[in-house]
């Protein structure tokens, strides 16, 4: 079973605009990551964000997290063609296993 | 840094085989994980290892399949009598414990069976 649900499903963009993907969750969380995957590729971690953070940023990326709406987002700015992947959150349930369970993913492409 | 290796990178296998597939992890972590990725969705949960200990392995789909980590360093995942809905990618992470940070994935083993 999936904990989270990213949307939209697929996003296409010009180079040079920003891209945002949401995640929703369903239970209380400890975490939430975000990861990146290249076709073919394993997964590359992106940013994580606690549950008593709001925001947090790591270069061009921007996360939000709200947990009362059980939702986060991330800004992708400024993209170029390499950002084109799939990009999924991942959450740590709080009182869980130490599992990660992933959603089913937004792919981006980035058109140059 | 940190990293995973995983053999074989592509294996196909005939309805009814067994298969192993290998993960190498290369730092030392404390945890390692499996996941299950079908074309198209995200990496499903299969089975955790702290050490040598497997202490989640809820995410196994069916008794068919079975890991070990038999000294807390190399795992191996093992899927007897393959069938054909077995086919995908099975990725392997490592990490020092998904609460205090990432986890390292692997490029993953892409199983097809006919």
């Amino acid at each position: 079973s999936q904990q989270g649900e990213e949307d939209p499903q697929a996003l296409s963009i010009q180079e040079g605009e920003n891209a945002t993907m949401n995640c929703s969750y369903k239970t209380s969380i400890n975490n939430l990551q975000w990861y990146r995957q290249n076709s073919g590729r394993g997964l590359v971690h992106l940013i994580l964000i606690r549950s008593n953070e709001r925001e947090k940023h790591s270069g061009r990326l921007r996360v939000t997290l709200d947990t009362s709406k059980k939702s986060s987002s991330l800004l992708i700015t400024a993209s170029r063609a390499a950002d084109t992947a799939s990009y999924f959150c991942a959450t740590v349930v709080q009182g869980g296993s130490e599992k990660l369970v992933f959603g089913k993913g937004t792919k981006l492409t980035v058109n140059p | 840094g940190a990293g995973v290796s995983q053999s074989p990178r592509y294996k196909v296998a005939k309805r009814g085989q067994d298969v192993a597939l290998r993960c190498d992890p290369i730092s030392g972590h404390v945890s390692l994980f499996w996941y299950q990725q079908a074309l198209g969705q995200g990496p499903e949960f299969l089975t955790y290892f702290q050490n040598e200990a497997q202490l989640d392995k809820s995410g196994l789909p069916s008794d068919r399949f079975f890991a070990e980590r038999p000294e807390g360093s190399v795992s191996t995942l093992k899927i007897q009598r393959t069938q054909q809905e077995d086919s995908a990618v099975y990725l392997c992470a490592e990490g020092p414990g998904v609460n205090t940070g990432e986890l390292f994935f692997g490029e993953g083993s892409r199983l097809t069976v006919l």
